[in-house]
């Protein structure tokens, strides 16, 4: 079946430093592949996807690039900020379920600190 | 605005008792679905819905029920409460599968 790993967290940062979250998959198919962002006591939103391999997803500053070879979809950001400071989830979406049901990885928790 | 709303956003509730999540969506999205989420397991999947009348069995349904009579909404009921099920729980929608799912606040049910 499918599944995602993602880097357990906490991690914490300092304002202005380099992010990366990794995320790995397995899926027997071709998924779409998706970055969501969780801020305290809110729901899920979308913050990036991608459909297809060597297709880079960018929102807000922040960058994935879906590698089919590493079967991988990491989170960038340049320099982060204290707003950033949120649960990132990593997801999968396999296109052959009409329905789009998604398959998330546990969720890596960001402090940026001032 | 279009949203996805959920209520209520806080329940406690005893083990035993017949406990239900409401879920009500202004998008007219098709697809309407139903997550957990709990400490180290991300988001799990209860149930979803592609239409009106169709309803269908995630990864983790069981103790748990749901109905879809109108595009609009689609209500989560647990049957009687476990305190294996206390967690956060988030409603979803999308329009196709081409398309992201937009997330509910999500309710935090307690069962003591």
């Amino acid at each position: 079946g499918n599944s995602v790993t993602q880097m357990e967290g906490p991690v914490t940062l300092s304002e202005e430093a380099f992010l990366t979250i990794n995320c790995t998959y397995t899926a027997t198919g071709y998924p779409s592949l998706f970055w969501y962002v969780q801020y305290p006591g809110e729901g899920l939103q979308l913050l990036l996807k991608a459909t297809k391999a060597d297709d880079k997803g960018s929102n807000k500053g922040f960058e994935a690039t879906y590698r089919k070879e590493t079967t991988s979809f990491h989170l960038e950001k340049g320099s982060v900020q204290v707003s950033d400071s949120a649960v990132y989830f990593c997801a999968l979406s396999d296109k052959r379920n009409a329905g789009n049901m998604l398959t998330f990885g546990g969720g890596t928790r960001l402090m940026v600190k001032p | 605005d279009a949203e996805i709303t959920q209520s209520p956003r806080h329940k406690i509730t005893e083990t035993g008792r017949q406990v239900t999540l409401a879920c009500h969506q202004t998008w007219n999205h098709n697809n309407m679905f139903w997550y957990r989420q709990d400490l180290g397991h991300g988001l799990r999947l209860i149930h979803y819905s592609y239409g009106v009348q169709d309803t269908n069995k995630g990864e983790v349904s069981d103790g748990y029920s749901v109905s879809r009579s109108n595009t609009e909404d689609l209500p989560l009921t647990l049957e009687s409460a476990a305190s294996s099920q206390t967690s956060v729980y988030f409603c979803a929608s999308s329009v196709d599968s081409r398309y992201e799912q937009y997330f509910g606040p999500g309710t935090r049910l307690t069962v003591t």
